[in-house]
């Protein structure tokens, strides 16, 4: 059974640009979470979809977006990147119980 | 809201010695709490999970916890360190949210350095 996949694995970007990640979960899982990893805030949750409908959201700008399509493939998008937005996000997926992350994705802002 | 608190950053074994990483819950109803791991530049891999079955959990590659409601704590142990245990840990608890999903609040990670 294949893991969740994240694309790309690594992004650079400039500020002011925008950027989109996308994850796709463990085949049957319909629980979509992307998380925010950094060395100073540590891992910080973004939100949450479930049959294409954000079920939460975390404490973000709403610079922050994402969205989940029929297939519970998600993307998240960040709008306006800015230096601080540099990290890894993470998305795990989840059918009751324990989620499962992927590998992530390393944006880089410069 | 609930939360969790790994006490040291980092900590240091000689292979073959014993590990303990410390976890700490918060919770005002019966948590259920996961410990992670995370090596470079990867996602992070379950270890182990407690769902209120047995207090005793048994995960991958020799970890186990105890869940010590007393105590409110959920430490991580290993009877012998191997050098590729060397990685971050996390320990998590799982937030019930009113829009009927969940999320997982994290510890700040425990550092684990294998020497030999």
């Amino acid at each position: 059974k294949a893991g969740v996949t994240q694309t790309p694995r690594y992004l650079i970007k400039t500020r002011g640009q925008q950027v989109t990640l996308s994850c796709s979960p463990i085949s049957g899982h319909r629980s979509v979470s992307w998380y925010q990893q950094t060395p100073g805030q540590g891992l910080q949750f973004l939100f949450e979809y479930f049959s294409e409908t954000q079920r939460n959201k975390g404490n973000f700008p709403g610079r922050f977006s994402g969205r989940q399509f029929s297939n519970s493939r998600s993307e998240m998008n960040v709008s306006t990147l800015e230096l601080g937005d540099s990290a890894l996000y993470l998305c795990a997926s989840r059918l009751t119980g324990e989620a499962f992350f992927g590998q992530g994705t390393r944006l880089t802002v410069v | 809201a609930q939360s969790v608190t790994q006490l040291g950053s980092h900590v240091s074994v000689s292979e073959g010695a014993l590990v303990l990483l410390r976890c700490n819950y918060s919770s005002s109803v019966p948590p259920y709490l996961f410990w992670y791991v995370q090596y470079p530049n990867q996602g992070l891999q379950l270890l182990l999970k407690y769902t209120s079955a047995a207090t005793l959990v048994k995960g991958i590659n020799g970890f186990e916890a105890e869940f010590k409601k007393s105590e409110t704590s959920f430490h991580l142990t290993k009877p012998s360190a191997h050098m590729s245990d060397a990685a971050e840990y996390f320990c998590a608890v799982s937030d019930l949210l009113t829009g009927g999903g969940n999320k997982l609040t994290f510890g700040t990670g425990t550092q684990l350095k294998v020497e030999l």
